[in-house]
């Protein structure tokens, strides 16, 4: 059974570049959430996809968006890419009801210069 | 929303020494996960457990939910725990997951 998996694992863009990050989500979840986690910190909610719809969102800018498809699978774009968009970004997935686990991917680690 | 505090923030130990990390949140939750994160990034799920008490080899986890706290233990400590250990929680009636800020654990032979 594949969990949860991330593409690309590293990426370097330069500031005001355009990036997309892929998730797959583990067998049998229909439910795709993204977080971003700086260095030293916790991970910080981004977004949420059910339905191929934004279901729940956080504390960041339109410059975030996001997409899913009808396989489930998602992706995490970020425009205007900004120094401070420098992280380890992580997918999550989890079934359709609230009280069910969560797993994670590998992370893709996006470096801004 | 939801804040997740974790102490002790960061936690140095001996080899075979045990340890107890917390997690106290702020509401009440219908969902906490314990996590390890490795050297690469990767949250790895250690325990999902929004009440009660679990154990799985040399670690074990106490949610009580009425009070508003989670313990991880882990007993006979080895090199190989050395990382981050988190907490993550959900509101009742919300999908997603608030994060502590961790407890980075190292653990010297």
């Amino acid at each position: 059974d594949a969990g949860v998996t991330q593409s690309p694992t590293h990426l370097i863009k330069t500031r005001g570049q355009q990036v997309t990050l892929r998730c797959s989500p583990k067998s049998g979840h229909d439910t795709v959430s993204w977080y971003q986690q700086a260095l030293g910190q916790g991970p910080q909610f981004i977004f949420q996809y059910y339905e191929e719809e934004e279901r729940q969102r956080g504390n960041f800018p339109d410059r975030f968006s996001g997409h899913q498809f009808p396989n489930y699978s998602s992706e995490l774009n970020v425009n205007a890419l900004l120094l401070g968009d420098s992280a380890l970004y992580l997918c999550a997935s989890s079934g359709r009801r609230v009280n069910t686990e969560a797993f994670f991917g590998q992370g893709t680690r996006l470096t801004v210069v | 929303g939801i804040q997740v505090e974790q102490s002790p923030p960061d936690l140095i130990l001996q080899e075979g020494a045990n340890s107890t990390l917390r997690c106290n949140f702020s509401d009440s939750v219908n969902n906490l996960q314990w996590f390890h994160q490795n050297p690469w990034g990767q949250l790895i799920n250690l325990f999902y457990i929004p009440s009660g008490t679990k154990q799985n080899g040399r670690l074990s986890a106490t949610t009580v939910a009425t009070e508003r706290y989670s313990l991880l233990y882990i007993s006979s400590s080895q090199t190989t725990d050395s990382g981050v250990y988190f907490c993550a929680s959900r509101n009742s009636g919300y999908s997603t997951l608030t994060f502590g800020k961790g407890t980075m654990l190292l653990v010297s032979p």
